[in-house]
């Protein structure tokens, strides 16, 4: 059950397109469509962007998408606005039945 | 509208033991599978326990597994999590949320209730 690999900041101006990697293995995000994304501003409970990889759930902003190619996800956010800045993770469903989150990622809007 | 409230958490030292509850509102708590996360002071999200709608599958973190046991009382919509052998290392905010029956993200968390374990 090691953390799923994200990188730890990514950062982009104001109405730019930013994509947050999240690579595992086969035996989580490669072998199931179970990826999911959360958005946590400081001091708050994290929130649901997307789940099973490309869904989004609603009131969440269709600036925001997901994907996933092989052992590697990705959110994208495109348009980028001040209040994206955040911490985002993502998450995975794995082969023995467990979830896995990912290290996490800091997007700072420049 | 959904609420989830954690309670139970404090200061311990380490070797002992602690109960958190959540209790659930505003949902069809029986339907929903539901999940324990922490977060360490500073750090990341980190996945605990889940357990089914009905109580009958139960999985756990290496991290947790043999010490930690998530249970629920669906006549009274509360989830627990009974923390046995505890940790410096288990210091955490713990979360109590939810996962709807079609999809594996979780739509819903409460607040947390901090769990600090030092001697």
């Amino acid at each position: 059950q090691s953390a799923l690999t994200q990188p730890a900041s990514v950062s982009g101006s104001p109405g730019q397109s930013i994509t947050i990697s999240c690579t595992g293995t086969s035996d989580d995000v490669g072998g199931y469509n179970y990826v999911s994304w959360y958005q946590q501003h400081p001091g708050k409970a994290p929130k649901l962007m997307i789940y099973d990889v490309s869904n989004r759930p609603s009131g969440v902003s269709n600036r925001f998408s997901g994907s996933k190619s092989g052992n590697t996800a990705s959110l994208t956010i495109s348009g980028l606005q001040a209040e994206d800045e955040a911490d985002y993770y993502c998450k995975s469903y794995t082969s023995t039945s467990t979830y896995v989150f990912g290290i996490g990622t800091k997007v700072t809007v420049l | 509208q959904v609420q989830l409230v954690e309670s139970g958490g404090g200061v311990v030292q380490p070797g002992t033991s602690l109960r958190l509850s959540c209790a659930a509102s505003g949902f069809s708590f029986s339907n929903y599978a539901m999940h324990w996360v922490r977060q360490a002071p500073g750090k990341g999200l980190e996945w605990v326990a889940v357990i089914s709608y009905d109580g009958s599958h139960k999985y756990y973190a290496d991290s947790v597994k043999g010490r930690f046991t998530i249970s629920r009382d669906n006549s009274k919509n509360t989830l627990y999590l009974q923390m046995n052998s505890l940790r410096p290392e288990d210091t955490a905010l713990y979360y109590c949320a939810r996962k709807p029956p079609t999809t594996t993200g979780i739509d819903s968390w409460g607040q947390g209730t901090l769990v600090t374990v030092s001697s």
